[in-house]
């Protein structure tokens, strides 16, 4: 079975660039959507189809695709931006999540 | 805007079937090409696809859960439901409802997600 890996943890000074990898074999021919989950609440879909923001999501949130990573990228970090974020994928028609990676904002 | 609401019971016996019913409004569930799915979360863990159904009464499930899972779709309702058979308490998790839209696509719209607790 298709497998995402994301570091457990990733830390970012406030106002500075954090980036959230995922990890899968030719994830690049994917599209890779990530999801952000704040305490208590359900996920909200920050990045669809490797780059495009859904309406509503802050610019600062971007997305790449290639190879075998793909990366969310939060430019100017805020304090609302520590969260729990999954990246997740289609593989063979079932569906696969990441691990999910704890942003800090320091 | 589309909403989902999940219900059940919080509190299932070991052995015993959990069952979960996802009530749609602002739209209907056999319109477009969505898949209805169900993700859950155990409490401080990840997130783990269930399965989904589409409007045409097809579904597939996560391999790993398969043989436990049933998922069916009741359009005079605007509704879908899981099952999930002979629970233990690793079934214990937050239980979302969530549309899909469309392979390879992402989950656009969520329920809030409704805890189970296994335990006798």
């Amino acid at each position: 079975s298709y497998e995402l890996t994301q570091p457990l943890s990733v830390s970012v000074a406030l106002g500075q660039t954090a980036r959230i990898t995922c990890g899968g074999n030719n994830i690049g021919s994917k599209n890779v959507h990530w999801y952000q989950q704040k305490p208590g609440q359900a996920p909200v879909l920050v990045i669809y189809r490797d780059s495009n923001r859904p309406s509503g999501i802050p610019e600062r949130f971007s997305g790449s695709n290639s190879g075998n990573t793909a990366t969310l990228t939060i430019s100017r970090a805020q304090a609302g931006d520590e969260s729990d974020y999954y990246c997740q994928v289609w593989d063979s028609s079932t569906v696969v999540f990441g691990g999910g990676t704890k942003l800090t904002v320091l | 805007q589309v909403q989902l609401q999940e219900s059940g019971p919080g509190l299932v016996k070991p052995s015993e079937t959990l069952s979960l019913t996802c009530t749609v409004s602002g739209g209907s569930v056999t319109s477009g090409s969505y898949y209805w799915s169900w993700i859950r979360q155990p409490p401080g863990k990840g997130l783990e696809w269930i399965g989904y159904i589409y409007n045409t009464g097809s579904t597939n499930y996560n391999p790993s859960l398969k043989s436990r899972v049933t998922i069916s779709l009741d359009t005079s309702k605007n509704h879908f439901s899981l099952q999930l058979n002979s629970v233990t308490a690793a079934d214990t998790a937050v239980y979302y409802c969530a549309r899909n839209r469309g392979g390879p696509g992402d989950f656009d719209s969520w329920g809030q997600g409704t805890l189970v607790t296994v335990s006798s």
